[in-house]
């Protein structure tokens, strides 16, 4: 298994809602990652776990709450998200925090309304 | 952190060997330059890296000269399959995206 797994594709959430971005992969890496991308920017990273641990947080609102169960799955929670967060919220996964080459999911298209 | 600066865009033609420069002037001792592809709503795609001199896989080739202050992606000849976002970024710890070079091969 090659991939990053991430469900759902599609999410429509209000501004009161919470809810859950799923990621998954059996490749045995041991960092993931979260990156948000608006439309036609690149894409900005978000969140770092290396062995299920919290690496890199970059300084972002406490709306988006990550979590890391396990060496397969990574989640990211969403609490009174703003309309101005609708984007494509990408996962990725590398060997470790330093190595190259990291594969990306094809990421959760999210609208706030 | 150290960025690099690429052109927005760029046209080709079917068959056509298309290369991207990014300029990377201020490129520390331990940064690897990668590049990645990206379609619209996918992930970016890893394409190649290297350090220095020339890497070649069945993709593409990297160029980068002895200063690494720039490198260049050459794709040979591109098929309309290859419009796409290319990022150039420097690897050290963290991956950070800069703005990219859109490419559109017309037919």
């Amino acid at each position: 298994d090659t991939e990053v797994t991430q469900t759902p594709k599609h999410l429509v959430m209000g501004m009161t809602n919470k809810k859950s971005l799923k990621c998954e992969q059996h490749m045995g890496h041991r960092a993931m990652y979260w990156y948000k991308q608006k439309a036609k920017k690149p894409p900005e990273l978000m969140f770092v776990y290396s062995y299920e641990k919290l690496s890199i947080n970059e300084s972002v609102p406490s709306r988006f709450s990550p979590e890391c169960p396990n060496s397969s799955l990574l989640n990211l929670h969403l609490h009174a998200l703003q309309p101005e967060d609708s984007a494509l919220y990408l996962c990725a996964s590398s060997q470790t925090e330093t190595a190259y080459g990291y594969t990306f999911g094809s990421g959760t298209r999210l609208t706030v309304v | 952190l150290a960025k690099t600066t690429q052109p927005i865009s760029m046209d080709s033609y079917e068959g056509q060997e298309v290369n991207i420069t990014c300029s990377h002037n201020n490129i520390a001792t331990n940064d690897y330059i990668t590049w990645y592809q990206q379609f619209p709503s996918q992930g970016p795609r890893f394409i190649i890296q290297g350090y220095k001199t020339k890497v070649t896989n069945e993709v593409a080739s990297l160029f980068i000269p002895a200063d690494r202050k720039s490198s260049t992606l050459s794709l040979p000849r591109v098929s309309l399959s290859d419009t796409a976002v290319y990022y150039c970024l420097l690897h050290t710890g963290k991956l950070i995206f800069g703005q990219g070079t859109t490419l559109q091969v017309k037919p």
